[in-house]
């Protein structure tokens, strides 16, 4: 079965310094695994998503995430927070490319807020 | 193009009303998925639908069902609303119905009194 494991509920960073929202994801298969953002009120958007190919993945707005089998581990990082970055992140999993259902299994989320 | 739209934006209902929740995904995607989102934590799946056949339901009761239509959007409809069913109802449409990237609308908010 799958599942995901956010390890912080909140993270509180100043503006400028770096950012990292860990995620742990148990999966029976090969996984495919996504990081989501929601700002508030707003729907989901995708950041970033690893198919089994290169193993640190870039995504939108200078994200990115390092796949670790051996943690089985996908934390998300930015070198440098932004405001604008302020919102709930989730971390996903889902049964990989091959599998006839595409569920998705969320995380409860991290709450980033950035100071000014 | 256009994203994942959703109707209607919020929504007021009492206990023991029906709901009818819609999806249109987007151009191209044959696939779609609803998603329930309680404050405060992750959302839960609820139903996938791929060329107009279910194709996995999560632990919901029978009160919610959905169907796809042939040019693929989608309704989910709520009986018997229940206070515990107040939530953002999100849709997400995708290629096909695997592990494909699901891209989200912005949701319906559901309050039921």
């Amino acid at each position: 079965a799958q599942s995901v494991t956010q390890l912080d509920s909140h993270v509180s960073v100043s503006e400028g310094t770096p950012v990292l929202l860990r995620c742990n994801y148990s999966s029976s298969y090969s996984p495919s695994l996504f990081w989501y953002v929601q700002h508030p009120n707003k729907g989901l958007q995708l950041l970033l998503k690893y198919t089994s190919a290169a193993t640190l993945v870039k995504g939108i707005n200078g994200f990115e995430a390092e796949f670790k089998k051996s943690e089985t581990s996908f934390h998300l990082t930015k070198p440098s927070a932004h405001m604008s970055d302020a919102a709930e992140y989730f971390c996903v999993v889902t049964e990989g490319r091959g599998s006839t259902l595409g569920r998705l299994y969320f995380g409860r989320g991290t709450q980033l807020t950035v100071w000014p | 193009d256009a994203g994942v739209t959703q109707s209607p934006t919020h929504l007021i209902k009492t206990r023991g009303q029906q709901v009818t929740l819609r999806c249109s995904p987007i151009s191209g995607h044959k696939s779609v998925s609803w998603y329930q989102q309680v404050l405060g934590q992750g959302p839960q799946f609820i139903f996938q639908y791929y060329e107009k056949e279910e194709r996995g339901r999560g632990n919901f009761p029978d009160r919610f069902s959905a169907r796809q239509f042939p040019n693929y959007s989608s309704e989910l409809n709520v009986n018997a609303l229940l206070l515990g069913d107040s939530a953002l109802y999100l849709c997400a449409s995708s290629l096909a119905s695997g592990g494909d990237t699901q891209y989200f609308g912005p949701g319906t908010r559901l309050t039921v009194l």
